[in-house]
């Protein structure tokens, strides 16, 4: 499994765009990158997952370089109830059954 | 369907007590995962099976730590005999398994505080 590191925490205000930029530089060839939330008193909840360029849904965006070592997840106009635990994981869902997190960064949306 | 569900909610029993954990997967899914919690330790994975089968416990604690799943609807953690160290948010989670892509379902957890 690839090692990550990402920022421990984050502030940022209501309205803005956020971006957390989570590095992996030794990602495999079959590895895809996976961001979980995490609410206080909530179990994570998966929120997007990619390979390579970039990935869209309906709560956030994920862009990836060419050489996949890092990744940003990005969420638009952020709102307070967006203060959470996000959490980055890299590893080959076809081979990788054990899934582990780590710290994630913790951001604080302020009004 | 329901998601997974975990009992109890909260728990708070005194040290040396047994503690009983229960988890609902989501139906169809293959694996399920036992996650604790601390603000000292994060997330830690603890165990996991796939078709009821445990495949990984190596994250468990200690021997007072066992945990099992007699079949594919349902799962224990078991802490005895419990101690104050063992305070914490116990996760449940469950996926479809390889071939997917291996996302987690979580509970929404069973906060254990031991005295």
């Amino acid at each position: 499994l690839a090692k990550t590191t990402q920022p421990i925490s984050m502030d940022s205000y209501e309205g803005q765009e956020v971006n957390i930029t989570c590095s992996h530089n030794n990602i495999a060839t079959n590895d895809y990158i996976t961001w979980y939330q995490q609410f206080p008193s909530q179990g994570p909840r998966f929120i997007i997952q990619g390979y390579k360029t970039k990935v869209t849904n309906e709560v956030a965006s994920l862009f990836i370089p060419a050489d996949r070592k890092s990744s940003t997840l990005s969420l638009p106009r952020v709102s307070l109830s967006d203060t959470a635990v996000y959490y980055c994981l890299v590893g080959d869902p076809d081979r990788d059954d054990k899934i582990i997190f780590g710290k994630g960064t913790r951001l604080h949306i302020l009004p | 369907d329901a998601g997974v569900i975990q009992s109890p909610r909260h728990e708070v029993t005194e040290m040396g007590q047994e503690v009983t954990l229960r988890c609902k997967p989501i139906s169809g899914h293959d694996y399920l995962f036992w996650y604790r919690q601390t603000m000292m330790r994060g997330l830690e994975l603890l165990i996991y099976f796939n078709n009821n089968v445990p495949i990984d416990d190596s994250g468990m604690p200690e021997d007072r730590f066992s945990a099992k799943m007699p079949n594919a609807s349902f799962s224990t953690l078991k802490i005895q005999p419990s101690e104050p160290r063992d305070s914490a948010v116990y996760f449940c989670a469950s996926s479809e398994g390889q071939g997917d892509t291996g996302e987690l379902f979580f509970g929404e957890g069973s906060r254990l505080t031991v005295l």
